[in-house]
């Protein structure tokens, strides 16, 4: 079975300061790994994807994330928060011929001025 | 291209009562896909609709039902509203033909309380 876990329910940055939130994916199928941001009251907007054609990936707003095999891991990073940034980043797999999502439990960034 | 878009955005109901609920995916797509979103359980899947027929489903009671329209609309039906189905209501479309590299498109969602 697929799964994904993110450490740290909850980050906080300072303003300008690097951003990296963890994810760790558990598949004995190549996956497909996105990352998802929400802001309150909001659904879900899509901020990158892996699909197996890079390992890094470029996404929207500055975000970016690497693909490591050997780690089974798929962090999202940006080089410089900013107070826009804050919001809940959820971590998805695509279950292998399922079109289903299995998501993480999420994880709430606090962005500091 | 408009997104995804859900009615109601909020919904009050009391128990043992029943609501349906609804999503207009993005035009050309052919999948939607309904999740649950609670701050314990995090975000959960209910099914997945496509072409009218029901092709996945999650691990919820048969009191969750859902349906598709031959546009593409589905709506989601709750009976016998229980406390804990207070949630967000997620939906969301994807093209539904890309296999696992389908991309899902969400919508603002539909926060529905049961008292």
């Amino acid at each position: 079975a697929q799964s994904v876990t993110q450490l740290g329910s909850h980050v906080s940055v300072s303003e300008g300061a690097l951003v990296l939130l963890r994810c760790n994916y558990s598949s004995s199928v190549p996956p497909y790994l996105f990352w998802y941001v929400q802001y309150p009251n909001q659904g879900l907007q899509l901020l990158l994807k892996y699909t197996s054609a890079a390992t890094l990936v470029k996404g929207i707003n500055g975000f970016e994330a690497e693909f490591k095999k050997s780690e089974t891991s798929f962090h999202l990073t940006k080089p410089s928060a900013h107070m826009s940034d804050a919001a809940e980043y959820f971590c998805a797999v695509s279950s292998s011929g399922t079109y289903k999502y299995i998501f993480g439990t999420g994880t709430r960034l606090k962005v500091l001025a | 291209k408009a997104g995804v878009t859900q009615t109601p955005r909020y919904l009050i109901k009391t128990r043992g009562q029943q609501v349906t609920l609804s999503c207009s995916p993005i035009s050309g797509h052919r999948s939607v896909s309904w999740y649950q979103q609670t701050p314990g359980q995090g975000l959960q899947f209910l099914f997945e609709y496509f072409s009218e027929t029901q092709r996945n489903k999650g691990n919820f009671p048969g009191r969750f039902s859902g349906r598709q329209f031959s546009n593409s609309r589905s709506e989601m039906n709750v009976s016998t509203l229980e406390l804990g189905d207070s949630a967000l209501y997620l939906c969301a479309s994807s093209p539904g033909d890309k296999g696992s590299t389908d991309t899902q498109y969400f919508g603002p969602g539909t926060r529905l309380t049961v008292l």
